[in-house]
């Protein structure tokens, strides 16, 4: 069985300082991961994804992961938070591709 | 390219009445998929098109619920009769290869009153 944890379901960090939202998952064969980012009142837009090629994954705005197989994470960085990264963050696994595994989500806060 | 399309974007209905949600895939993609989110837990997977069949549809909660996927291009979801615990925000996805992920819709917000 797949599942995917994310600590923290809500982080606040100040603008310019780094940000770190956590993913850990649980999966019996090498995954798919991904992260995902939702805007208010907006659909869950890809940020990065990693599919077996290299372990430090960049994706937009900034954003990257490493995918840890040892400790089976796959936590997402950006060295400077902006405001505009104000959103719910969404970590996913899946082992096929067609059924996704999401976590309960972490909402981030940039305090100005 | 247009994006994945779902409506209504709101919906409020009492219990026992019927709701059709609708999703509009990104063009050319062959698969399409329903997840839900109740409120403040994980997206769940629903069920998964491929063209007009169902490939999976292991996450659909019970039989109130009944998904179509009309000549391989739009899908509805049906809930009959909606009961309160099916209030949740629910999602469209499309792919054509998985490699690249899904692109969601911005989802329809379902609430039974």
């Amino acid at each position: 069985a797949q599942s995917v944890t994310q600590l923290g379901s809500h982080v606040s960090v100040s603008e310019g300082a780094l940000v770190l939202l956590r993913c850990n998952y649980s999966s019996s064969v090498p995954p798919y991961l991904f992260w995902y980012v939702q805007y208010p009142n907006q659909g869950l837009q890809l940020l990065l994804k990693y599919t077996s090629a290299a372990t430090l994954v960049k994706g937009i705005n900034g954003f990257e992961a490493e995918f840890k197989k040892s400790e089976t994470s796959f936590h997402l960085t950006k060295p400077s938070a902006h405001m505009s990264d104000a959103a719910e963050y969404f970590c996913a696994v899946s082992d096929t591709g067609n059924q996704f595994y999401f976590g309960t989500g972490t909402s981030l806060t940039v305090i100005p | 390219e247009a994006g994945v399309t779902q409506f209504p974007s709101h919906s409020v209905i009492e219990k026992g009445q019927t709701v059709t949600l609708r999703c509009d895939p990104i063009s050319g993609h062959d698969n399409l998929y329903w997840y839900r989110r109740v409120m403040g837990k994980e997206i769940k997977f629903l069920l998964h098109f491929v063209k007009e069949s169902k490939q999976d549809e292991s996450g659909m909660p019970n039989n109130r619920f009944l998904a179509e996927r009309t000549g391989g291009t739009y899908s509805t979801l049906k809930v009959q009769p909606a009961e309160l615990e099916d209030s949740g925000v629910y999602f469209c996805a499309s792919s054509q290869d998985m490699t690249f992920g899904y692109t969601f819709g911005s989802g329809t917000r379902l609430t039974v009153v």
